[in-house]
């Protein structure tokens, strides 16, 4: 019984494709994230949603469009995908945006582009 | 904006020796600081934290100082063991709700 699950766990695309990562957490916590993480190794936020509102939405190009059906799923889609997005993403979960605690990540998603 | 510092980028120890990981915060007002670590081709796990009311913590092996004076905190491992080679983020929990990441360090344990 995972507790944060990502699909797929890999995907590889051509450049201008549109694609979709899915992500579904059974923890009942209210808030879920997406981070991008780069070659280097570097995590970096990149939306976040509480209660199915965006509360979190650094600069990313608008070509990702999240999108969260219910507080339980954030889904990921990336228009006109471009070489620069290879890395690997990761959908993470937490309790409540305002309060410290942990955040629960899923196993990954490593997209690549050719 | 709010900045992390964390090194080193990459540390070796020889197995059973000690490692220690330290970072640095900009944000007087973070209040919480996370270290997670993250094995080969999974997601980062939390695995010990501290709050801004607290000066160390331990958990077997693994403790957290926290200096707010200065605005470091350091991760300390004891008897290293070859498990413990993996990438470990610290971050701090900022005043506009989001935590933010060093960029890393890892762990290398030589046999």
């Amino acid at each position: 019984d995972t507790a944060v699950s990502q699909t797929p766990k890999y995907l590889v695309t051509q450049m201008g494709n549109d694609k979709s990562i899915k992500c579904e957490q059974n923890l009942g916590h209210d808030t879920m994230y997406w981070y991008k993480q780069d070659s280097k190794k570097f995590l970096k936020i990149m939306f976040s949603y509480n209660n199915k509102e965006l509360i979190i939405n650094e600069t990313v190009p608008n070509r990702f469009s999240p999108k969260s059906p219910d507080k339980a799923h954030l889904n990921l889609h990336i228009n006109s995908l471009e070489l620069g997005d290879s890395a690997v993403y990761f959908c993470a979960s937490s309790v409540n945006p305002r309060t410290t605690g942990e955040q629960f990540f899923g196993p990954g998603t490593r997209l690549t582009v050719l | 904006g709010e900045n992390v510092e964390q090194h080193p980028s990459t540390l070796s120890v020889q197995e059973g020796d000690s490692a220690v990981i330290k970072c640095t915060y900009s944000d007087s007002a973070s209040n919480y600081f996370p270290w997670y670590k993250q094995e080969l081709g999974k997601g980062p796990q939390l695995i010990i934290d501290i709050r801004s009311n607290v000066g160390e913590k331990k958990d077997q092996r693994i403790a957290v100082t926290l200096n707010k004076t200065a605005k470091h905190f350091s991760l300390h491992i004891t008897e290293t063991q070859p498990e413990d080679s993996a990438v470990y983020f610290c971050a701090a929990f900022h005043s506009n709700y989001q935590l933010i990441w060093g960029a890393g360090t890892k762990l290398i344990i030589k046999p």
